[in-house]
């Protein structure tokens, strides 16, 4: 069965702090897609990244940084020198190959909450 | 306009009411969908619709019957609901070409109230 966890409920540092948010998942599916996304609290949730399952290269944009794994199925996200802008819930999701409507499967959020 | 847009963004109404959501995306995608997210409860996936046509619904309550008249728009009709059913409403849409592949692309959603 297809499964996304975040253990991490709610997270707080402190300006300038690294933070990690963890994400693991489960699919029998050798082609799946990961995602993160952003949950502002606007509402919308604003897509970060894609990976897919062929590609376990790293990726850092700024100061965001991403690290898939395979091994331990799972896909962490790093904000590194973080902001108050950053406070927010962190969605990570799952995409299976063998859909073909595209359907997400969320984990339950991370908040992040960044104090000045 | 830009992106995904949906109105109203907060709706309160009674049990016995009838309302509608409307979800409208501006990107030129053609797959739509309806989510629910409730407090401390991941996002739930209600409907998904792909060329206007219904391709999932995920065990969702008859009160809610979602329409989708268009590639363009999508709507949510509202009846009967129970206080559980408070929420927010989620719209996204996406490129059905690639699939899985392709992430989605969410409104502000629609925060429902059901007294």
């Amino acid at each position: 069965a297809q499964k996304v966890t975040q253990a991490q409920t709610e997270i707080s540092v402190v300006e300038k702090e690294d933070v990690t948010l963890d994400c693991v998942y489960e699919t029998r599916d050798t082609t799946y897609y990961l995602f993160w996304y952003k949950q502002p609290p606007s509402g919308e949730l604003v897509f970060l990244i894609r990976r897919n399952s062929f590609d376990e290269q790293n990726e850092i944009s700024g100061r965001y940084s991403w690290n898939f794994q395979k091994s331990t199925s799972s896909f962490n996200f790093t904000i590194t020198a973080s902001q108050v802008v950053d406070s927010a819930v962190y969605f990570c999701a799952l995409s299976e190959g063998s859909s073909n409507t595209g359907k997400l499967i969320f984990g339950q959020g991370t908040t992040l909450q960044v104090k000045p | 306009e830009t992106g995904v847009t949906q109105t109203p963004r907060h709706l309160v109404m009674g049990m016995t009411n009838k309302k509608s959501l409307k979800c409208e995306q501006h990107l030129g995608h053609n797959a739509m969908y309806w989510y629910k997210q409730s407090a401390k409860k991941p996002l739930e996936l209600m409907f998904v619709y792909s060329l206007e046509e219904r391709v999932e619904n995920n065990s969702v309550p008859s009160r809610f019957s979602p329409e989708c008249p268009n590639s363009s728009h999508l709507f949510l009709h509202l009846h009967t609901l129970q206080p559980e059913d408070s929420a927010l409403y989620l719209c996204a849409s996406s490129q059905t070409s690639g699939g899985a592949y392709n992430e989605q692309f969410f409104g502000p959603g629609t925060r429902l109230t059901v007294l």
